[in-house]
């Protein structure tokens, strides 16, 4: 199985400041025949279920707000919220869906400052 | 509007059967596979399995393969998990997910989630 690891674990970040998650794997999840990285994140608030935020590692889903950014490609990718809101406080996971099973990092915890 | 409305949470012993539901409306559900994810309390996610309701083709991460039954009725675009015998370790929250068009495991509508709670 692919092993995803994000870093780090929790962070606290103040109101309008930036927020950076970061995932790696353990083998690439850029498919070479559409030159797409597998790599998703979801956005996870408590007591809701787990919502696509970014697919394609920088491909954001409709209605999800410009502040939350993808970045990276092969083993190495990047969340970014570039101004911390309020709403943004949740837990942050990154998934491939290059292979079987489509393996999660452990998820990284969001809260404010 | 995509929704997946999940069964209610469950609180068996160990040993007992199980089976939640994922109805689903608002898309064509024979075009789309559907998953189960596990989710052990304040823990990650976990990939267990898809289905395709056409067909009712299933794929399984090895980690459940044998584990669970994952299947689907298109008569009433319902999708099932199924626990033939429980054990405390299955304690967990469980949701159904839509799969995006294109790939197997990427989830772009989910479930609210079905609590089981498995407890002698």
């Amino acid at each position: 199985d692919i092993v995803m690891t994000q870093s780090p674990d929790s962070l606290a970040v103040s109101l309008g400041e930036r927020a950076t998650i970061n995932c790696k794997s353990s083998q690439t999840v850029l498919y070479t025949s559409n030159n797409k990285n597998h790599l998703g994140w979801y956005q996870q608030k408590p007591g809701q279920p787990p919502k696509l935020l970014i697919s394609w590692a920088s491909t954001r889903e409709s209605a999800v707000p410009d502040r939350f950014s993808g970045s990276g490609s092969g083993t190495d990718f990047t969340l970014t919220i570039s101004s911390l809101q309020a709403e943004d406080v949740a837990v942050y996971y990154c998934q491939q869906y290059f292979s079987t099973p489509g393996t999660f990092g452990q998820g990284t915890k969001v809260e404010i400052k | 509007e995509v929704q997946l409305v999940q069964s209610g949470a469950e609180l068996k012993k160990p040993g007992e059967s199980l089976t939640i539901s994922c109805k689903v409306s608002g898309y064509s559900f024979t075009n789309y596979w559907v998953a189960w994810v596990r989710q052990v309390p304040r823990k990650g996610l976990e990939w267990m399995g898809i289905v395709y309701p056409r067909d009712s083709e299933t794929r399984y991460s090895a980690s459940f393969e044998g584990q669970v039954t994952i299947s689907a009725d298109k008569s009433i675009t319902t999708a099932y998990l199924q626990w033939s015998s429980l054990k405390a370790s299955d304690t967990a929250m469980y949701f159904c997910a839509r799969v995006s068009s294109g790939t197997y495991y990427l989830l772009d509508f989910w479930g609210q989630g079905t609590l089981v709670t498995v407890s002698s």
